[in-house]
């Protein structure tokens, strides 16, 4: 199982974007996919798209299709999910998590990276 | 998209008791459902995949069961460590896109 170092809380103003990074502790993802689950406060999980690193191939859900951007490197073990023309509700704790080839489950998550939106 | 409803959003238990949670999926996933435990400041961990597959070092008290469109995680013998939200987690096989159960916060 990889284990994923995320990066430090950021502090934005609405309008702007975040680029969050997810690195595998190991060197690389192997053959998982890298998933990115947000959990606004007090609030439930919201898948956000997901991407398979040696494949580069990007899925991202409908809700954020033209405001996010989800990419990796499968060379340093390395994924980013970078969101644009963030607002308030965008607010939230931002997971990435492993899922391993054709199984559909999530069975590895990193810490959370805290984005705040605020003015 | 698939739409997924998760009951009931709240369960009050007790120590010992037996526990069940349900999710309904808008269209059949066949067995593609994941069950996970969040704990308050933490992130989520897989206890249940494929429906009814325990994930390794999960106890064996929690179990999985259902396919298509109905699914159940069940407690059996709630202890201590249990008292936490669960969500469930379906794989649209059409859409290629997951989503999450609204969440069930189990308390005492």
């Amino acid at each position: 199982q990889v284990q994923l170092v995320q990066s430090g809380a950021e502090v934005r103003m609405p309008g702007s974007s975040v680029k969050v990074s997810c690195r595998a502790s190991g060197g690389t993802f192997g053959a998982y996919a890298i998933n990115w689950v947000r959990q606004a406060p007090g609030r439930g999980l919201e898948w956000m798209g997901g991407i398979i690193p040696l494949i580069k191939t990007a899925n991202p859900a409908q809700k954020f299709q033209g405001r996010v951007s989800i990419t990796a490197d499968a060379s340093t073990g390395t994924s980013y999910m970078e969101l644009k023309s963030l607002n308030a509700e965008d607010t939230a704790l931002y997971y990435c998590a492993t899922e391993p080839p054709m199984s559909y489950h999530f069975d590895g998550w990193g810490l959370g990276t805290l984005v705040t939106v605020s003015s | 998209d698939i739409q997924m409803t998760q009951s009931p959003s709240t369960l009050s238990a007790s120590i010992g008791d037996r526990v069940t949670i349900t999710c309904r999926a808008s269209h059949s996933i066949t067995t593609w459902l994941a069950w996970y435990q969040q704990k308050p400041g933490k992130a989520p961990q897989l206890l249940i995949y494929k429906a009814s597959t325990l994930q390794n070092g999960v106890p064996s008290r929690f179990s999985g069961s259902g396919s298509g469109t109905e699914f159940t995680l069940t407690i059996a013998g709630l202890q201590p460590d249990d008292f936490a939200t669960y969500y469930c987690q379906p794989y649209d096989t059409h859409s290629h896109t997951f989503t999450f159960g609204q969440g069930t916060k189990l308390e005492i």
